[in-house]
């Protein structure tokens, strides 16, 4: 069965620096997705980037950015610019065609001002 | 665009009380429909999910069960609460074309049993 790990229970960073968050995942599958979604106080599950498996080129949305290494079954999530409204709980996420979401158990971040 | 409703935002109910917890999404046809449930600081499971009206597909055994008695409504329930079903009750969908792609949530329900 497919897992997913974040190995960083808590993450903390300064306002307007950059932080990453690690997560890997274990799958026999060649094409699937992967997923960072992010989960503020108000406790709503956001999309923040999505990454297609059979794509080298890493996705990024403004100030988010992720760092897929396939080989490794490695999905971080890079936040530049790192803004107050970052703080959150963020969930790594890997979906195989066809199949269900595999969560992992999440980071939380907190951005010191 | 679409969007995805929850009902209620919050509930407190007694053990051993009925529970009926409604998802309806707009602007979609044929989604798939999912209920999760998120204990206080731990990470999402996945109970319920659905491709078509009627249709239900189970993953965790429990006293809850869920119905779609329309296209795009999905609702959960139980006959009688348990303490251990407390908790942050998500439901979420996904184009119902592919194959289950992007999921999307809506802003979930928090239930309290005591």
């Amino acid at each position: 069965a497919q897992t997913v790990t974040q190995s960083q229970p808590e993450m903390s960073v300064q306002e307007a620096e950059t932080v990453t968050l690690s997560c890997t995942y274990d799958t026999s599958e060649s094409d699937y997705y992967l997923f960072w979604y992010k989960q503020p106080p108000s406790r709503q599950m956001i999309l923040v980037i999505r990454q297609e498996a059979y794509k080298q080129q890493n996705a990024t949305e403004n100030r988010f950015s992720v760092n897929f290494q396939k080989a490794a079954k490695s999905f971080s999530l890079k936040i530049s610019d790192s803004q107050l409204g970052d703080a959150a709980m963020y969930f790594c996420a890997y979906l195989n065609y066809g199949q269900n979401f595999v969560f992992g158990p999440g980071t939380r971040l907190s951005v010191l001002p | 665009s679409q969007t995805i409703h929850q009902w209620p935002a919050t509930l407190v109910q007694p053990v051993g009380s009925p529970l009926s917890l409604e998802c309806t999404v707009e602007g979609t046809s044929n989604p798939n429909l999912y209920w999760y449930r998120q204990a206080a600081g731990r990470g999402l499971q996945l109970l319920f999910y659905s491709v078509g009206i009627g249709q239900i597909s189970s993953e965790v055994p429990q006293n809850l069960s869920a119905s779609r008695p329309q296209d795009r409504q999905f609702i959960l329930s139980s006959k009688k609460l348990l303490l251990s079903d407390s908790g942050f009750y998500l439901c979420a969908w996904s184009p119902g074309t592919s194959g289950k792609e992007t999921q999307y949530f809506g802003p979930g329900t928090r239930l309290l049993v005591l």
